[in-house]
């Protein structure tokens, strides 16, 4: 099945650590996101990729850093200079760019815990 | 600031009423408004989705109204069913920059049998 892999699903960090979260799609998409859900905040977009070793910075990037070596891989490390690490991670996918005929595919999510 | 306000944060509706959810946005540059529902655990996955140009559009039990002066558009669950409980988040982006959706807060919608 075609799809977007998130992993591992939960992730327990102390703080101070980098963590990375691994995104891996099979759906030949060019272009991959990065956002952040809390609770009643809805989805922000931290990074994201239109073309393999290219990456652009979201609206919440500080803290964060990615790599596009492969067009199937996404990985988001999360520093330990992000102040408030702990939230839900949804990795995305589209036919670049996201247009109305391109939606956001997206992951199940990892949920890191930093404590 | 949020970019796409909606609400209500939550609802419950009893089987087979009508859910009604409602965002509100500012920016004019938006041109593509597009519908997510997420199930616990999930990620959110493409509803059904709209362009200003059209004032409405529906798709099986599932409507988007669309209201360009007002700059409000909503989602309409007719005959709502149990296995529609989830949380939806409508969206917004931008003309000028197609990788840039915001997100509104989200709705945990119960549908009580």
């Amino acid at each position: 099945d075609g799809g977007i892999t998130q992993s591992p699903k939960y992730l327990f960090r102390k703080e101070g650590q980098n963590v990375t979260l691994s995104c891996e799609q099979n759906l030949n998409h060019d272009a991959m996101y990065w956002y952040r859900q809390d609770p009643g905040q809805g989805l922000r977009l931290i990074y994201y990729s239109q073309i393999v070793n290219d990456f652009q910075k979201g609206d919440i990037a500080e803290g964060y850093s990615v790599s596009r070596e492969k067009k199937e891989s996404f990985p988001l490390t999360v520093t330990s200079a992000q102040k408030n690490p702990t939230a839900f991670y949804l990795c995305a996918s589209s036919i670049a760019p996201a247009g109305a005929d391109s939606p956001l595919h997206f992951g199940n999510g990892t949920r890191l815990t930093v404590t | 600031q949020q970019q796409v306000k909606q609400s209500p944060q939550s609802l419950i509706v009893q089987k087979g009423g009508i859910s009604i959810i409602n965002c509100a946005y500012e920016n004019t540059a938006f041109d593509y408004f597009p519908w997510y529902q997420q199930f616990p655990g999930k990620g959110p996955a493409l509803l059904i989705a709209i362009r200003p140009d059209v004032s409405e559009k529906k798709e099986g039990r599932f409507t988007i109204s669309f209201n360009k002066s007002a700059k409000q558009f909503s989602l309409h669950i007719m005959d709502s069913q149990p296995g529609d409980s989830a949380t939806y988040f409508c969206a917004a982006r931008e003309d000028r920059d197609f990788n840039k959706f915001y997100f509104g807060s989200g709705t945990k919608l119960n549908v009580k049998p």
